[in-house]
């Protein structure tokens, strides 16, 4: 079974351009997440899809983020404009149940954004 | 504020030694808390999950603690090998509907050394 894979590995780009992110998730999972890990903090929890619809936006930092699951399947995060503060590692993760109680959580590799 | 804290920060041990990590956390109401390990360049992957009504849990060498009461929990590492240098990271869940919300601690990055 492939694992929940994520692209691109890494990504560099100047203020103001506009990058996405994918999310591919394990086959058959319908709760996909998008985490963020900006420089010296922890993993922080961005947003929540369940299938196609989402659940739960509430950590997305501000409109300039904008989150897609069409179909259900693959997801995309994309950042416009980027700004500095941007950069980071985004982790992508899936889970067949939602996770909580005993539910398990598989991560992707994480895309590490650096806008400069 | 729903927080979690681990210590120590990092951590230099040889191989074949013993080591424990801790965590601490305010999350509340509480409904289970992780171990995760990330490799370097590589995403977490879970180690343990346990909920309240477990004390211990133990996957391999690593072996989880938690007591709900005083809101600690402990990753034991026993007999160190290069490959377990890492981060080592606590994340708690919240009991009710924000349950699928992961509340990461910082980590504590692990070097096992020859």
């Amino acid at each position: 079974e492939a694992g929940v894979t994520q692209f691109p590995s890494h990504s560099v780009i100047e203020k103001g351009q506009t990058v996405t992110l994918r999310c591919d998730p394990i086959s058959g999972h319908d709760n996909l997440y998008w985490y963020r890990r900006v420089m010296g903090k922890e993993i922080k929890f961005l947003l929540h899809f369940v299938k196609e619809s989402k659940q739960d936006e509430s950590g997305m930092p501000n409109n300039r983020f904008l989150a897609e699951r069409t179909g259900g399947t693959y997801s995309t995060l994309k950042v416009q404009p980027a700004e500095l503060e941007d950069s980071g590692v985004y982790f992508c993760a899936s889970s067949r149940g939602r996770t909580g109680w005993n539910t398990e959580a598989f991560f992707g590799q994480g895309t590490r954004l650096t806008v400069v | 504020k729903n927080q979690v804290e681990q210590s120590p920060q990092s951590l230099i041990i040889l191989e074949g030694k013993n080591c424990t990590l801790q965590c601490n956390y305010t999350v509340s109401p509480f409904s289970n808390l992780r171990w995760y390990k990330q490799d370097t360049g590589r995403g977490p992957v879970s180690l343990t999950i346990m909920t309240f009504s477990e004390n211990t849990k133990s996957n391999g060498r690593y072996t989880a603690t938690l007591d709900a009461d005083t809101k600690q929990s402990s990753l034991h590492i026993t007999a160190s090998q290069l490959s377990d240098s890492a981060s080592y990271i606590c994340v708690v869940s919240e009991e009710g509907d924000s349950s699928y919300k992961l509340i990461f601690g910082s980590g504590t990055r692990l070097l096992v050394r020859p």
